[in-house]
């Protein structure tokens, strides 16, 4: 089916273990963000890319590594996790260059860190 | 670097009072979006505005954009229990469509 969607939709893993949340999407967008929401800060944007092999940093990049060999997927790695890292994931995506609007979320990932 | 805040950050309202939410940035943007959460969701787009001092109204919902585009409204006539939710504000400045989002307003309407 079209859209986009993240795995897994929950999570617990331990501190200092590396953990990889997944983000595909058949749209075939050009942007393709992750954000994390915490009670109080609303959504933080972690990493953002414009296409495939072009990526940049966002607000809270710390701690998170990226990837896009491929428009479809976009990847987000924790490699050390940290209580800190507690949250909810949202992978969102948008044609923006064009002509889109919107940016269109996934349903999220739930991660604990223990 | 760009930062968008947005107050308050909970209302409470009886159903069938008005509501408003204001975003401001600390830079000037290309646009504004705005979305809605419902409780467990995900974020879903409402609607953009672009050009300075632009309003647009979705039924009960206005949104306004600033005439110096670095500030934005919605505004929400008569609540109802359907409007429950977290409403953010997203903008987007400069070249490369780094989309920040503000904290969000939580809505909640007591019927």
């Amino acid at each position: 089916d079209a859209g986009i969607t993240q795995s897994p939709r929950y999570k617990i893993t331990e501190t200092g273990r590396q953990v990889t949340l997944m983000c595909h999407q058949t749209w075939s967008h050009s942007y393709m963000f992750w954000y994390r929401q915490d009670l109080g800060h609303g959504l933080r944007l972690i990493y953002y890319s414009a296409a495939a092999d072009i990526t940049d940093k966002g607000e809270v990049p710390d701690g998170y590594v990226v990837s896009r060999s491929k428009t479809e997927n976009f990847p987000l790695t924790l490699e050390s996790a940290t209580r800190s890292q507690t949250s909810v994931y949202f992978c969102a995506s948008s044609d923006f260059g064009q002509g889109g609007t919107e940016a269109f979320f996934g349903q999220g990932t739930r991660l604990t860190v223990v | 670097g760009q930062q968008v805040m947005q107050i308050p950050q909970y209302q409470h309202v009886q159903e069938g009072e008005d509501f408003t939410t204001y975003c401001n940035s600390s830079t000037t943007l290309s646009n504004i979006q705005w979305y809605k959460q419902r409780p467990g969701g995900h974020p879903v787009f409402l609607i953009q505005l672009v050009k300075s001092g632009e309003v647009k109204k979705q039924k009960r919902l206005t949104f306004q954009f600033g005439e110096a585009k670095k500030n934005s409204s919605l505004h929400i006539t008569a609540t109802q229990t359907t409007d429950v939710g977290t409403y953010f504000c997203a903008g987007i400045s400069g070249g490369y469509n780094k989309l920040i989002f503000g904290a969000g307003t939580r809505l909640a309407v007591h019927p």
